[in-house]
């Protein structure tokens, strides 16, 4: 696509539900990263694919966090038994390749726990 | 590991006056350097980057960033501002040489006064 594509733009979920972020990149570009922002932080770096692995996923504050990405495109990530303190925006960036520093971003899914 | 200390959280500055929105890194080895802006209701974009030689950057709106390795900063400025400025700015770092996730500042909102 054109851009990077997130959705859904906002959820809002109770205490204990699971939720999907998903996150369409541009097309080509090898290589996504999972941010989180939120209120009065900067972004919280959570993951990175390069193709369909994650080389890299120290940022994911819990065993409740999980990502994963298909057909070197698309990548979800699932929080699992949500708290109130995953209410943040989840921003979804790519780049052509890893290296590239030129990031992409999608405007985001805004997440609120209640 | 490396860090960005945005001390301004807020920036307020009147309509065509200049301004300077601070960013200062911590690493031990060198550093690629970035500036992102965040208009309202959207994703990041790229205002521009550090990689190497000429230490002064520009972006296409007027933007500059110096990168000052003995001052470890990357301030970005403009001589003139305008509304259409008014959005939140964050600072981003990394290390060259192999894979290091981009680590991102707190973000400084510039208001931009008529």
């Amino acid at each position: 696509g054109a851009g990077v594509s997130q959705s859904p733009s906002n959820k809002v979920t109770e205490k204990g539900k699971d939720v999907e972020l998903r996150c369409d990149p541009i097309s080509g570009h090898t290589a996504l990263y999972w941010y989180r922002q939120s209120l009065g932080q900067g972004l919280e770096f959570l993951i990175y694919f390069q193709g369909n692995s994650a080389p890299d996923k120290s940022g994911l504050p819990s065993d409740r966090f999980s990502a994963e990405r298909t057909g070197g495109s698309v990548s979800t990530l699932t929080i699992q038994r949500t708290q109130q303190e995953d209410s943040a925006v989840y921003l979804c960036a790519s780049s052509f390749r890893q290296g590239d520093y030129g990031y992409t971003f999608g405007s985001g899914t805004r997440l609120t726990v209640v | 590991a490396q860090s960005v200390t945005q001390l301004d959280s807020q920036v307020p500055v009147f309509e065509e006056a200049p301004v300077e929105l601070r960013c200062n890194y911590s690493s031990s080895v060198s550093v690629y350097l970035f500036w992102y802006v965040q208009y309202p209701n959207q994703g990041l974009q790229l205002l521009l980057k550090y990689l190497s030689g000429s230490t002064l950057v520009e972006s296409i709106n007027g933007f500059e960033a110096e990168f000052n390795k003995s001052q470890t900063s990357f301030h970005l400025r403009k001589p003139s501002v305008h509304i259409s400025d008014t959005a939140e700015y964050f600072c981003a770092v990394t290390t060259s040489g192999g894979y290091q996730k981009v680590t991102f500042g707190t973000g400084t909102k510039l208001q931009v006064i008529p």
